[in-house]
């Protein structure tokens, strides 16, 4: 089946430095991808949605500047935590749907393994 | 306006007994797509069941089924012989007409007594 590879799967950094989330399709062409933010014990949250070649589609109350997002091929997105802060500690996870389909069986997303962040 | 509602925080069940998940959903859309995804500490979301909303029959994928009830807009997921390993976080999620993103709800935390 269809895999989302996601890394790193945990990272600790300091307060003010950036953190790169990558997110990858590994037998698929993913022309759209997105990307959650989930909190300890709460639900997905739909961060913004990658689009391979253009800008991404951020939600609402989601900073652009903050997160930034560059989906430069089919098969890769990534998120970067700009300046992080101890209050974008959280859980990250990205999926992918394949943009080319399989008729009309192909209907899940496909998540990556998440990344732990922890600003410190 | 919550889109996906699971009304259960959390639930016990004894092991093998069968298990009902709640979710109700709200779309204006016809076309829609409904998910149940299982989240184990981890963190890694596993896809579960499908079910689309012009699907006349009701989804199943081995002991996952989901009782689809249209005109209730409820998609409920049932867990047949619950096992030891089925204790999780479960999401229900929605994603509506051409909109590739998916929407979930709150999630409900299974725990299966021994």
């Amino acid at each position: 089946g269809a895999v989302v590879s996601q890394h790193p799967s945990r990272v600790i950094c300091k307060s003010g430095t950036s953190v790169k989330i990558e997110c990858r399709s590994l037998d698929f062409q993913a022309t759209t991808m997105f990307w959650y933010r989930q909190f300890p014990k709460q639900s997905l949250m739909l961060m913004a949605t990658s689009n391979e070649g253009s800008k991404a589609t951020y939600e609402q109350g989601v900073e652009k500047d903050k997160f930034l997002i560059n989906h430069a091929s089919l098969t890769l997105s990534t998120l970067t935590v700009t300046s992080a802060h101890p209050e974008d500690s959280s859980f990250y996870i990205c999926s992918a749907r394949d943009g080319l389909g399989q008729g009309t069986s192909n209907t899940e997303a496909f998540f990556g393994q998440g990344t732990r962040l922890t600003v410190v | 306006a919550q889109k996906i509602t699971q009304t259960q925080p959390g639930m016990f069940v004894q092991e093998k007994e069968a298990v009902t998940l709640d979710c109700t959903y709200d779309t204006s859309d016809p076309s829609y797509g409904l998910f149940w995804y299982k989240q184990p500490s981890s963190g890694e979301m596993i896809f579960l069941i499908y079910q689309g909303s012009y699907d006349q029959q009701n989804a199943t994928e081995g002991r996952y089924s989901l009782n689809f009830q249209k005109a209730r807009k409820s998609a409920n997921l049932v867990i047949s012989a619950s096992q030891l390993g089925d204790s999780a976080m479960y999401f229900c999620a929605m994603r509506e007409g051409d909109d590739d993103k998916i929407i979930f709800g709150k999630g409900t935390r299974l725990h299966i007594l021994p």
